[in-house]
């Protein structure tokens, strides 16, 4: 089983709307959550930090849930410029590196 | 403010050539990795290093070596190249206390 699972996509949303992207973990050990945002043919950057109390950064809002071992990421009001590939990343406890999902492709239509 | 810097940004090899792909950061930072992303297939760890004059293996280490023979610094090699190996590379950095990753801008290798 892999360390990280994302639904793959795509999501093809209209402007305005309202999209949730689901992303499970496999090992209970995980401590620390990540969405990172990647743009065609560019680097992954950090979109933000999943805190166990979630938490909202404009219109992005994460959550952790640790009995179901999963986090999510909603994007509300989508705009066209939301249009990237979406990568869960999870850390754990005694380990030197970070578990990437596949990411989720989300476009946004006029 | 570099960040993360990637060298060279584009590459075609032919199957066998050998060449280095450097990574330098600029932010002090601890701990430095180098992926390999494919379509399809998501970013996969190749080698990383906890610090300077350490490296360790990833999940798809074979038919690469790596050096970090000074802390800003971190070298990706393949002695042989492949086809297989046609893929875009990310060298990424981040430090002891905190979980945010730094990327580079990425390193496209087409092998022939």
């Amino acid at each position: 089983r892999k360390e990280v699972e994302q639904d793959p996509g795509p999501f093809n949303v209209p402007e305005g709307a309202t999209v949730a992207f689901n992303c499970t973990y496999s090992n209970s050990a995980s401590q620390s959550f990540f969405w990172y945002r990647q743009d065609c043919r560019k680097e992954p950057k950090l979109l933000m930090s999943v805190y166990s109390s979630g938490n909202e950064d404009g219109r992005f809002t994460a959550q952790l849930n640790r009995a179901s071992q999963y986090i999510s990421l909603l994007i509300r009001d989508s705009k066209l410029s939301d249009s990237a590939t979406y990568l869960c990343v999870v850390g754990r406890t005694g380990a030197n590196n970070l578990f990437f999902g596949t990411g989720t492709r989300l476009t946004v239509i006029p | 403010n570099a960040g993360v810097t990637q060298t060279p940004k584009f590459r075609v090899l032919k199957t066998g050539q050998s060449m280095t792909l450097l990574c330098a950061q600029d932010m002090n930072h601890e701990y430095m990795y180098w992926y390999r992303q494919d379509p399809g297939m998501g970013l996969r760890l190749i080698h990383y290093s906890v610090g300077e004059g350490t490296t360790a293996k990833g999940e798809v280490p074979d038919g690469y070596n790596v050096s970090r023979l000074k802390k800003q610094n971190f070298l990706l090699g393949l002695e042989s190249a492949a086809p297989s190996q046609t893929s875009v590379y990310f060298c990424a950095s981040r430090g002891l206390s905190t979980g945010e990753l730094f990327f580079g801008e990425g390193s496209r290798l087409t092998v022939l």
